[in-house]
């Protein structure tokens, strides 16, 4: 069975900190790795992650995948309050299916 | 460009009722993913459609069954419903496979 670990499950920094949130994964036929924002509904896209060691940056986020170890972290520098939310990490993969198995979360607050 | 539409915002049924749940997705988006958000379990993956056909589906009873419309919208119906399946009920569309699913602000269901 898929599975999708993330860490820590609750975070609270102060307004300008550095965070990294973590995410591994035990899948078959790996795809791809996406993050997630989730402020009150719809989880919005941040990045799809396919191939190791390129990071992705958007901003004040980046991102980074390890095939080798499977793990992924998201990286938010400079947090601000509007940076308060869940964030959810999903795995694509198995032969011939494209939905997502997403982990639990990490819920993050940053308080100014 | 409208996102992901999903209607109604809230629904409220009793023990043993049918719900009906809709979703409109992305222009051009021809693949539907509904996934369940249940308190304390995360998003978990129920079905997939594209053009038309089912192709996936998770590990729900077959209560739990949908179609997509020729226009590529799509419906997930609920019977004989139950307390467990109170959730927020996500709708995701992507325009094609191994691209990233942008997600509907979902449907509130709950059962009394």
């Amino acid at each position: 069975e898929d599975k999708v670990v993330q860490s820590p499950l609750s975070l609270v920094v102060h307004e300008g900190d550095t965070v990294t949130l973590n995410c591994s994964y035990e899948v078959t036929n790996f795809r791809s790795l996406l993050w997630y924002k989730q402020e009150k509904k719809a989880p919005t896209f941040l990045f799809m992650l396919t191939s190791s060691g390129i990071e992705k940056k958007s901003g004040r986020l980046s991102s980074i995948l390890d095939k080798k170890e499977l793990f992924s972290i998201l990286n938010i520098t400079a947090t601000q309050t509007g940076d308060s939310a869940i964030y959810l990490c999903a795995v694509e993969a198995g032969a011939g299916s494209y939905q997502l198995t997403f982990g639990k979360g990490t819920k993050l607050s940053v308080i100014p | 460009e409208a996102g992901v539409t999903q209607s109604p915002t809230h629904l409220i049924k009793t023990r043993g009722q049918q719900a009906t749940l809709r979703c409109s997705p992305i222009s051009g988006h021809t693949s539907v993913y509904w996934y369940q958000q249940a308190l304390g379990l995360g998003l978990q993956f129920l079905l997939w459609y594209d053009e038309g056909e089912e192709r996936n589906r998770g590990n729900f009873p077959p209560r739990f069954s949908g179609r997509q419309f020729p226009n590529y919208s799509s419906e997930l119906n609920v019977n004989a419903l139950e307390l467990e399946d109170s959730a927020l009920y996500l709708c995701a569309s992507s325009l094609v496979l191994n691209q990233p699913q942008h997600f509907g602000d979902g449907t509130r269901l709950s059962i009394l």
